[in-house]
């Protein structure tokens, strides 16, 4: 248990629909990440947020939309998803003082599949 | 920019066995080192990380690494391995200084049999 939380932690959709991932850390960190995990590749980093506000966007496709309301809380609305998108969403968290040294706190990740 | 190579996908060894996996790194400039560990439905949890100083660093369950800057490898090894070990080993670079840009390898499945 890392104290980050995601929610839901299995979702299934439909290309046309629109749903949001969770993400909540009472961490006190200051930093929020999303990243996708597809098999066999290795993790890649989508969105980066520091004190809520986005610092990182790695050329991900507009279906994905972050939101960081508070330091808290991060969350990835999705819309119009392609089944290649299918994959384990990881969030992470990280502290003021180990953001530099790359420290980061994982949450369980929610597994999506785009039927 | 940096790039992780883990050279073995998949590592099946025995329990009570020793066992390493390998990690190759590509920078051109100084960087931090990490191995994080996921088991099988949750996220990744730290296991060890070169920061600087001593190049032989150990971390939780046994498992210890090995920084060498010559050949570029930060190989993560434990003497003696348990059925609970099993599960996927990711080394992960940063560049010093650099915050955030975790750059991942594609893991290594440890697998121990009974």
């Amino acid at each position: 248990e890392t104290g980050v939380t995601q929610t839901p932690r299995h979702l299934v959709m439909g290309m046309t629909n629109k749903k949001s991932l969770k993400c909540e850390q009472h961490l006190g960190h200051n930093a929020m990440y999303w990243y996708k995990q597809s098999a066999k590749k290795p993790l890649e980093l989508m969105f980066v947020y520091s004190l809520e506000e986005r610092v990182e966007n790695n050329s991900v496709p507009s279906r994905f939309s972050p939101e960081c309301p508070n330091s808290s809380h991060l969350f990835l609305h999705l819309h119009t998803l392609q089944p290649e998108d299918s994959a384990l969403y990881l969030c992470a968290s990280s502290h003021p003082t180990t953001a530099v040294t790359g420290e980061q706190f994982f949450g369980p990740g929610t597994r999506l599949t785009v039927l | 920019a940096q790039s992780v190579t883990q050279l073995d996908s998949q590592v099946p060894v025995f329990e009570e066995a020793p066992v390493e996996l390998r990690c190759n790194y590509s920078s051109s400039v100084s960087v931090y080192l990490f191995w994080y560990v996921q088991y099988p439905n949750q996220g990744l949890q730290l296991l060890l990380k070169y920061l600087s100083g001593s190049t032989l660093v150990k971390g939780i369950n046994g498992f210890e690494a090995e920084f060498n800057k010559s050949q570029t490898s930060f190989h993560l090894r434990k003497p003696s391995v348990h059925i609970s070990d099993t599960a996927e080993y990711f080394c992960a670079v940063i560049v010093s200084g650099s915050a955030r840009q975790l750059t991942f390898g594609s893991g290594t499945q440890l697998t121990v049999l009974p």
